[in-house]
């Protein structure tokens, strides 16, 4: 089943704690991104990687570092969570960027406290 | 910079009725615009998308036109049940830089269909 699956689902973890959501696609996807969803704000792009070779800055960046060692993986790490950090994360992959359908993971809810 | 414009929810109709979400957006070239759906408890998922001016997309009864002239994107289905209860997102694909792209969301409109 071609799908995007993160882990863990749920978190909750204390400040400072360094943490690591991962995010792997089975369907040879160039584009990943990553999401968080905040009420009243939607969806904002955190970083997106073009390529294993390209890798950028979304609207939201600070906090948050990833890595595309590999297509199929891309995981989010947060060095030093903070409490507005606190959030709906989501991962998502397309074949290409641009008009090409983004296909989303199920989400992780992350509580920093 | 690129934005997208969503009407604020909920909103509520009951089953039947003719449905309207409307979208507009700010974008300095030619971007792709799609809606999606959220489910309760899940993750988005593609409603529709165009790529360019005039295009309709159209899915599940649902449709929307690229409007270039309004900077639009307009969401309807003429009758709707109670299993289209979810919030829809309107969003814009757009090169940024030389060869890469960056998505913009709007924040999201809750639709509560009744019985």
């Amino acid at each position: 089943e071609a799908q995007v699956t993160q882990n863990p689902r749920y978190l909750i973890t204390v400040t400072g704690k360094k943490l690591t959501v991962t995010c792997s696609q089975n369907m040879n996807h160039e584009y990943m991104s990553w999401y968080r969803q905040d009420p009243g704000l939607g969806l904002r792009q955190i970083y997106y990687s073009m390529n294993v070779e390209v890798t950028d800055k979304g609207d939201v960046p600070e906090g948050y570092k990833v890595s595309r060692k590999e297509k199929r993986n891309f995981p989010l790490i947060l060095e030093s969570p903070s409490p507005n950090q606190t959030s709906l994360y989501f991962c998502a992959s397309s074949l290409q960027p641009g008009r090409y359908e983004q296909y989303f993971g199920p989400g992780t809810r992350l509580t920093v406290t | 910079g690129n934005s997208v414009t969503q009407m604020e929810g909920p909103v509520t109709l009951s089953e039947e009725a003719f449905l309207t979400i409307n979208c507009t957006y700010t974008a300095t070239g030619y971007p792709s615009l799609f809606w999606y759906v959220q489910y309760p408890g899940e993750g988005l998922q593609l409603l529709l998308k165009a790529t360019k001016a005039d295009d309709k997309g159209s899915n599940k009864g649902f449709e929307a036109t690229y409007r270039k002239e309004t900077t639009s994107f307009h969401l309807e289905k003429g009758s709707v049940q109670v299993s289209d209860s979810a919030v829809y997102f309107c969003a814009l694909s757009e090169e940024w830089a030389s060869g890469t792209y960056k998505y913009i969301f709007g924040t999201g409109t809750r639709l509560k269909v009744l019985a």
